[in-house]
């Protein structure tokens, strides 16, 4: 199974603060990596499919990028509606399916 | 607009079968046979774990930890996607969660998801 990673595990950072999370593949696995956003209590939310591209209602604040073994999720400007773990998703090994372990946002 | 609701979420004791449901509505209807969809769990204050997925075209997985034990299905007349827990053990402990599959590109992904449902194996 292709095993992911994520750094840091947890974050505290202030309205306006730039942030970027860190999520690395255990192989190469190409741009097949999706990234979810948790607040608690609900149901995850898709925030980037395909490493970089932007689900539709999502703000653009919410950048992906990378390919291969290592990727970036970057919040351009943090809002105080950012609060929550945000995971990334591996899809290469289709029809398996891998989560990082996840990074949570405290604002 | 999307809207996925699990039901069947008990505390029941390790051994034996659960039987887990997801409605789907949406825009002129949401009919579950005609998408991809899956099951993915979250352990009690843990991260997110796959679980299983049915592919519209009937090819169909599990993760390594539920393999042999879990089935996942379509039922067309109530227009559910369902998973039978069979086994069940403490560590099945969870809530879980429904999400549609968009697998029309060459990236698959879950963008639209229900609330969850948890379920407690505990004797």
């Amino acid at each position: 199974d292709i095993q992911m990673t994520q750094s840091p595990s947890s974050l505290s950072a202030s309205v306006g603060d730039r942030v970027t999370i860190t999520c690395r593949a255990g192989q190469s696995i190409s741009n097949y990596l999706n990234w979810y956003q948790q607040k608690p209590g609900k149901g995850p939310k898709l925030l980037i499919f395909g490493a970089s591209s932007l689900q539709s209602g999502v703000p653009s604040r919410f950048r992906g990028s990378g390919s291969g073994t290592d990727f970036t999720l970057t919040i351009i400007s943090l809002q105080p509606d950012d609060l929550g773990t945000y995971y990334c998703q591996q899809s290469y090994s289709s029809p398996i399916f891998t989560f990082g372990p996840g990074t949570k946002v405290d604002i | 607009e999307v809207h996925l609701v699990e039901s069947g979420g008990d505390l029941v004791q390790p051994g034996g079968s659960l039987r887990l449901s997801c409605a789907g509505s949406g825009f002129a209807g949401f009919i579950v046979s005609r998408h991809s969809m899956g099951w993915v769990r979250q352990a009690p204050g843990k991260g997110l774990e796959w679980v299983s997925i049915s592919y519209s075209s009937g090819i169909t997985s599990y993760a390594d930890s539920v393999k042999g034990r879990f089935i996942i299905s379509r039922d067309n007349t109530k227009n559910t996607l369902d998973l039978q827990m069979n086994s069940r053990r403490a560590e099945d402990t969870a809530v879980y969660y429904c999400a549609r599959v968009f697998a029309a590109s060459a990236v698959d992904y879950f963008d639209y998801w229900g609330q969850g449902t948890l379920v407690t194996v505990s004797s």
